[in-house]
């Protein structure tokens, strides 16, 4: 099927460990975004790749790093976790940066203990 | 989500219809998007408006006044199936910013 898909879809981990999130999409998009939605359901754009290149990096920790080896790709690493951490990942593409639909992957849940 | 805002909850009757509002700033505005998130699932595209006006797709309609920084979303013949949130996000110069969504649920 085509989609934008996650691994692993529950993270439970436990303070100052480092995790990785994956994130794939068959679409042939360009753009990549990551996601976090906090306890309140507010969804907050993390980072924005296009073609492989970061594009936006929002004022997130540097505890977090993406990495996209391809257009297909964007993973999501964390070092040091904490329990603020603790939210919905979710991994979007899209054609290419602006007024473009974003399809989302079925998300993340991490909960740092 | 600091220059989107939309009501935090609504209810409305199965059969009904409900308008979502919701309000941004004009600064560096492209359009303005409407997306479905069911509890726990992922957001789900519903509209994009760019053009001033109404924009019909079934049940749902999407409404964009830019000189007013206003749109809406109008689900018509509610299901129960419709409870979830709806967020509205704008498109920009800056990334894609999500409103904090408005949920809604469908009672008998």
């Amino acid at each position: 099927d085509t989609a934008v898909s996650q691994t692993p879809k529950y993270l439970v981990t436990q303070m100052g460990n480092d995790k990785s999130i994956k994130c794939e999409q068959n679409l042939g998009h360009d753009t990549m975004y990551w996601y976090k939605q906090d306890s309140k359901k507010f969804l907050k754009i993390m980072f924005s790749y296009n073609n492989k290149e970061l594009i936006i990096n929002e004022t997130v920790p540097n505890r977090f790093s993406p990495k996209s080896p391809d257009k297909a790709h964007l993973n999501l690493h964390i070092n040091s976790l904490e329990l603020g951490d603790s939210a919905v990942y979710f991994c979007a593409s899209s054609l290419g940066l602006g007024g473009y639909e974003q399809y989302f992957g079925p998300g993340t849940r991490l909960t740092v203990t | 989500g600091q220059n989107i805002d939309q009501p935090t909850e609504m209810t409305a009757t199965e059969g009904a219809i409900v308008q979502i509002n919701c309000t941004y700033q004009t600064s560096g505005f492209n359009g303005l998007f409407w997306y479905q998130q069911h509890a726990g699932e992922a957001p789900t595209f519903l509209s994009y408006n760019v053009l001033d006006g109404l924009e019909e797709k079934g049940r749902f309609s999407s409404f964009l006044s830019r000189s007013k920084g206003y749109s809406y979303l109008l689900l018509k013949e509610l299901q129960m199936k419709d409870s979830a949130s709806y967020l509205c996000a704008e498109s920009g110069n800056t990334p894609l910013v999500f409103g904090k969504g408005t949920r809604l649920s469908v009672i008998a």
